[in-house]
């Protein structure tokens, strides 16, 4: 079926490390891709998006790139912060309508 | 600009029971959608509303429904409520829903049925 997956459940990095956590996405038709963080207890907090007509966007020490030749989003987190440790899921969004699909997510674990 | 606002945070029910929770969304947003998160399926979307209307519909049964109000708000209720559907539910919202905006969430409703 169609889903959006990541390719590793855990990251664990030294604090001050960029970390790059990836994303592989089935559905061509989708625009819209968006990173969310989430920490426990707590509600999914936008990180930033990009939509399909663009391959990178930064952000405050986040960029995200879309490989759309081969259905692939990374994020990339500059001198990453303890504070940083969460959950992150990629979500794609197709055309029709502005139901999101979810992957699995990464824990990212960053130990000072 | 206050966030997403959902209540109650925590609650507990029996089986057969029903429950209803609500959902404030950002100010002057107008699109509201729901999902389900649990550990074994993810995040899983529910529904979403538009002007009062239910615009989308993900692949849940029928005991799951919900409504927006002429002010955006928004409940969601599920009926003869079952052991899995203990889960966080999770209400976002976005300005118009249109494909490239940003969509935002609430902290959840933690549901638990025993």
């Amino acid at each position: 079926g169609e889903s959006v997956g990541l390719h590793l459940p855990t990251l664990s990095v030294q604090e001050g490390d960029n970390s790059i956590i990836n994303c592989a996405y089935s559905n061509s038709a989708s625009d819209y891709f968006i990173w969310y963080k989430q920490e426990s207890g707590k509600g999914p907090q936008f990180i930033i998006d990009i939509r399909s007509n663009m391959d990178k966007r930064q952000g405050q020490r986040v960029t995200v790139l879309l490989n759309k030749t081969v259905k692939h989003l990374s994020l990339q987190i500059a001198a990453t912060q303890p504070g940083d440790s969460a959950v992150y899921f990629c979500a794609e969004r197709k055309q029709a309508g502005t139901a999101l699909i979810f992957g699995k997510g990464t824990t990212l674990s960053v130990s000072s | 600009k206050a966030g997403v606002t959902q209540t109650p945070r925590y609650l507990i029910k029996t089986r057969g029971q029903q429950v209803t929770l609500s959902c404030s969304p950002i100010s002057g947003h107008r699109s509201v959608s729901w999902y389900q998160q649990t550990p074994g399926q993810g995040l899983q979307f529910l529904f979403e509303y538009f002007s009062e209307t239910q615009r989308n519909k993900g692949n849940f049964p029928g005991r799951f429904s919900g409504r927006q109000f002429s002010n955006s708000r928004s409940e969601m209720n599920v009926s003869t409520l079952e052991l899995g559907d203990s889960a966080l539910y999770l209400c976002a919202s976005s300005s118009t829903g249109g494909s490239g905006n940003t969509i935002y969430f609430g902290e959840g409703s933690w549901l638990t049925v025993v």
